[in-house]
Protein backbone atom coordinates (compact mmCIF):
# COMPACT_ATOMS: atom_id res chain seq x y z
CA UNK A 1 0.00 0.00 0.00
CA UNK A 2 0.73 3.62 -0.88
CA UNK A 3 2.15 6.05 2.13
CA UNK A 4 1.96 9.54 2.33
CA UNK A 5 4.38 11.19 4.99
CA UNK A 6 4.58 14.78 6.13
CA UNK A 7 7.08 15.42 8.36
CA UNK A 8 6.25 19.05 9.33
CA UNK A 9 3.26 19.38 11.43
CA UNK A 10 3.50 23.23 11.29
CA UNK A 11 5.67 26.05 9.36
CA UNK A 12 5.64 30.22 9.18
CA UNK A 13 7.24 32.19 6.84
CA UNK A 14 7.16 36.16 6.36
CA UNK A 15 5.44 37.44 3.54
CA UNK A 16 7.41 37.45 0.39
CA UNK A 17 10.08 35.26 1.83
CA UNK A 18 9.93 31.56 0.53
CA UNK A 19 9.16 28.40 2.28
CA UNK A 20 9.47 25.07 1.29
CA UNK A 21 7.07 22.00 2.69
CA UNK A 22 8.40 18.48 2.48
CA UNK A 23 6.37 15.27 1.78
CA UNK A 24 7.62 12.00 0.98
CA UNK A 25 5.84 9.18 -0.20
CA UNK A 26 6.27 5.17 -0.34
CA UNK A 27 5.34 3.00 -3.36
CA UNK A 28 7.08 -0.13 -5.20
CA UNK A 29 4.85 1.30 -8.56
CA UNK A 30 6.77 3.35 -11.49
CA UNK A 31 4.13 5.49 -12.69
CA UNK A 32 2.31 7.21 -10.45
CA UNK A 33 0.92 11.11 -9.52
CA UNK A 34 1.60 13.08 -7.16
CA UNK A 35 -0.50 16.49 -5.76
CA UNK A 36 -0.13 19.15 -3.51
CA UNK A 37 -3.73 20.45 -2.64
CA UNK A 38 -4.60 23.54 -0.39
CA UNK A 39 -6.88 23.57 2.64
CA UNK A 40 -7.42 27.65 3.48
CA UNK A 41 -9.65 27.91 6.50
CA UNK A 42 -12.91 27.63 4.44
CA UNK A 43 -12.41 24.43 4.56
CA UNK A 44 -12.38 23.65 0.44
CA UNK A 45 -9.89 21.27 -0.70
CA UNK A 46 -8.15 23.19 -3.51
CA UNK A 47 -5.38 21.86 -5.91
CA UNK A 48 -2.28 24.03 -6.41
CA UNK A 49 -0.14 21.75 -8.26
CA UNK A 50 0.45 17.76 -10.07
CA UNK A 51 3.43 16.07 -11.03
CA UNK A 52 3.45 12.46 -13.25
CA UNK A 53 6.42 10.37 -12.28
CA UNK A 54 7.21 10.01 -15.46
CA UNK A 55 8.19 13.30 -16.28
CA UNK A 56 11.37 14.46 -15.52
CA UNK A 57 10.55 17.79 -15.28
CA UNK A 58 9.53 19.62 -12.24
CA UNK A 59 6.12 21.16 -12.51
CA UNK A 60 5.31 24.69 -11.63
CA UNK A 61 2.19 27.10 -11.47
CA UNK A 62 3.17 30.74 -10.93
CA UNK A 63 4.64 31.23 -7.42
CA UNK A 64 4.39 26.95 -6.90
CA UNK A 65 6.96 24.72 -7.66
CA UNK A 66 7.87 21.05 -6.88
CA UNK A 67 11.43 19.70 -6.36
CA UNK A 68 10.05 15.77 -7.38
CA UNK A 69 13.00 13.49 -6.71
CA UNK A 70 12.06 10.08 -7.92
CA UNK A 71 14.93 8.26 -6.40
CA UNK A 72 14.53 8.93 -3.25
CA UNK A 73 10.70 9.52 -3.44
CA UNK A 74 10.70 12.73 -2.33
CA UNK A 75 8.21 15.53 -3.36
CA UNK A 76 8.66 18.82 -2.10
CA UNK A 77 6.31 22.13 -2.57
CA UNK A 78 8.13 25.50 -3.03
CA UNK A 79 5.78 28.49 -2.11
CA UNK A 80 7.74 31.60 -3.34
CA UNK A 81 7.01 35.46 -2.82
CA UNK A 82 4.55 34.06 -0.26
CA UNK A 83 1.17 36.20 0.23
CA UNK A 84 -1.19 36.39 3.14
CA UNK A 85 -3.50 34.59 1.50
CA UNK A 86 -1.57 31.25 1.23
CA UNK A 87 -2.10 30.58 5.02
CA UNK A 88 -3.70 27.11 4.91
CA UNK A 89 -3.37 23.40 5.82
CA UNK A 90 -1.46 21.89 2.97
CA UNK A 91 -1.35 18.19 1.74
CA UNK A 92 0.71 15.99 -0.53
CA UNK A 93 -1.45 13.29 -2.12
CA UNK A 94 -0.97 10.65 -4.29
CA UNK A 95 -2.28 8.27 -7.05
CA UNK A 96 -1.80 5.48 -9.22
CA UNK A 97 -4.14 6.78 -11.79
CA UNK A 98 -4.17 10.65 -11.81
CA UNK A 99 -7.73 11.94 -10.97
CA UNK A 100 -9.19 8.10 -11.73
CA UNK A 101 -8.20 6.27 -8.31
CA UNK A 102 -8.51 6.89 -4.99
CA UNK A 103 -6.04 10.07 -3.36
CA UNK A 104 -3.72 8.97 -0.77
CA UNK A 105 -3.15 12.02 1.70
CA UNK A 106 -0.41 12.58 4.24
CA UNK A 107 -1.50 14.51 7.50
CA UNK A 108 -0.44 17.71 6.01
CA UNK A 109 1.57 20.69 7.00
CA UNK A 110 -0.11 23.86 8.47
CA UNK A 111 1.18 26.94 6.47
CA UNK A 112 1.25 30.50 8.55
CA UNK A 113 1.86 33.61 6.81
CA UNK A 114 3.30 36.42 8.73
CA UNK A 115 2.80 40.21 7.72
CA UNK B 1 -16.25 27.02 -7.16
CA UNK B 2 -15.25 23.77 -8.50
CA UNK B 3 -18.42 22.64 -9.61
CA UNK B 4 -18.93 19.64 -7.71
CA UNK B 5 -22.02 20.73 -4.53
CA UNK B 6 -22.54 18.95 -1.57
CA UNK B 7 -25.50 19.29 0.84
CA UNK B 8 -26.03 19.63 3.68
CA UNK B 9 -22.95 22.47 4.97
CA UNK B 10 -23.87 21.46 8.17
CA UNK B 11 -25.60 18.18 9.59
CA UNK B 12 -25.80 18.04 13.88
CA UNK B 13 -27.55 14.84 15.28
CA UNK B 14 -27.62 12.28 17.64
CA UNK B 15 -25.80 9.00 17.97
CA UNK B 16 -27.80 6.16 16.85
CA UNK B 17 -29.32 8.32 14.14
CA UNK B 18 -29.05 7.79 10.39
CA UNK B 19 -28.01 10.36 7.92
CA UNK B 20 -27.66 11.30 4.30
CA UNK B 21 -25.10 13.12 2.60
CA UNK B 22 -25.32 14.21 -1.05
CA UNK B 23 -22.97 15.12 -4.01
CA UNK B 24 -23.88 16.53 -7.26
CA UNK B 25 -20.30 15.74 -9.30
CA UNK B 26 -18.95 18.51 -12.12
CA UNK B 27 -20.99 18.51 -15.35
CA UNK B 28 -19.91 15.46 -17.71
CA UNK B 29 -17.95 13.52 -14.52
CA UNK B 30 -19.03 10.00 -14.37
CA UNK B 31 -16.72 9.32 -11.10
CA UNK B 32 -17.64 10.53 -7.43
CA UNK B 33 -15.22 9.42 -5.15
CA UNK B 34 -16.38 10.19 -0.97
CA UNK B 35 -13.52 10.87 1.58
CA UNK B 36 -13.77 11.52 5.34
CA UNK B 37 -11.71 14.30 7.15
CA UNK B 38 -11.19 13.92 10.49
CA UNK B 39 -9.04 15.19 13.20
CA UNK B 40 -6.99 11.31 14.50
CA UNK B 41 -7.91 9.77 11.05
CA UNK B 42 -6.96 12.95 8.69
CA UNK B 43 -8.19 12.47 5.03
CA UNK B 44 -8.65 9.20 4.54
CA UNK B 45 -10.65 7.39 0.99
CA UNK B 46 -14.06 5.83 1.58
CA UNK B 47 -15.18 4.86 -1.43
CA UNK B 48 -15.63 5.16 -5.34
CA UNK B 49 -18.45 5.47 -7.86
CA UNK B 50 -18.36 5.15 -11.62
CA UNK B 51 -21.40 6.26 -14.02
CA UNK B 52 -23.59 3.92 -11.36
CA UNK B 53 -21.01 1.05 -10.10
CA UNK B 54 -18.82 0.41 -7.47
CA UNK B 55 -15.52 0.81 -8.66
CA UNK B 56 -13.68 0.91 -5.09
CA UNK B 57 -13.65 0.88 -1.71
CA UNK B 58 -11.68 2.22 1.37
CA UNK B 59 -12.23 2.46 4.68
CA UNK B 60 -15.84 2.87 4.53
CA UNK B 61 -17.29 1.16 7.99
CA UNK B 62 -20.37 -1.61 7.42
CA UNK B 63 -22.52 1.22 9.01
CA UNK B 64 -21.60 3.62 6.27
CA UNK B 65 -22.81 3.01 2.38
CA UNK B 66 -23.02 5.21 -1.03
CA UNK B 67 -24.84 4.90 -4.45
CA UNK B 68 -24.42 6.58 -7.18
CA UNK B 69 -28.13 7.61 -9.44
CA UNK B 70 -28.79 7.79 -12.93
CA UNK B 71 -28.32 11.04 -12.90
CA UNK B 72 -24.87 10.99 -11.45
CA UNK B 73 -25.56 12.24 -8.03
CA UNK B 74 -24.34 10.31 -5.34
CA UNK B 75 -25.05 9.75 -1.62
CA UNK B 76 -23.33 8.86 1.39
CA UNK B 77 -25.67 7.03 4.05
CA UNK B 78 -24.07 6.53 7.72
CA UNK B 79 -26.35 4.76 10.10
CA UNK B 80 -25.78 3.88 13.79
CA UNK B 81 -23.98 7.05 14.28
CA UNK B 82 -21.53 7.55 17.19
CA UNK B 83 -19.56 10.36 18.31
CA UNK B 84 -16.41 9.28 16.24
CA UNK B 85 -18.30 9.50 13.12
CA UNK B 86 -18.22 13.03 13.90
CA UNK B 87 -15.96 14.81 10.68
CA UNK B 88 -15.92 16.76 7.59
CA UNK B 89 -16.78 14.97 4.05
CA UNK B 90 -15.76 15.61 1.15
CA UNK B 91 -16.99 14.14 -2.41
CA UNK B 92 -14.71 15.00 -5.23
CA UNK B 93 -15.45 14.04 -8.95
CA UNK B 94 -13.70 13.51 -12.19
CA UNK B 95 -13.69 13.09 -16.08
CA UNK B 96 -14.52 9.61 -17.34
CA UNK B 97 -11.34 7.83 -18.49
CA UNK B 98 -7.87 6.63 -17.25
CA UNK B 99 -5.11 9.73 -16.09
CA UNK B 100 -7.43 12.02 -15.86
CA UNK B 101 -5.93 15.16 -14.58
CA UNK B 102 -7.08 15.30 -11.38
CA UNK B 103 -10.20 15.27 -8.75
CA UNK B 104 -12.28 18.15 -8.37
CA UNK B 105 -13.59 18.57 -4.57
CA UNK B 106 -16.98 19.61 -3.02
CA UNK B 107 -17.19 22.25 -0.16
CA UNK B 108 -18.05 19.33 2.14
CA UNK B 109 -20.21 18.64 4.84
CA UNK B 110 -19.95 18.78 8.38
CA UNK B 111 -21.11 15.94 10.29
CA UNK B 112 -21.74 16.94 14.19
CA UNK B 113 -22.57 13.91 16.15
CA UNK B 114 -23.75 14.66 19.62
Amino acid sequence: AQTVTQSQPEMSVQEAETVTLSCTYDTSENNYYLFWYKQPPSRQMILVIRQEAYKQQNATENRFSVNFQKAAKSFSLKISDSQLGDTAMYFCAFSLQGGSEKLVFGKGTKLTVNP
Amino acid sequence: DSGVTQTPKHLITATGQRVTLRCSPRSGDLSVYWYQQSLDQGLQFLIQYYNGEERAKGNILERFSAQQFPDLHSELNLSSLELGDSALYFCASSVEGLYTDTQYFGPGTRLTVL
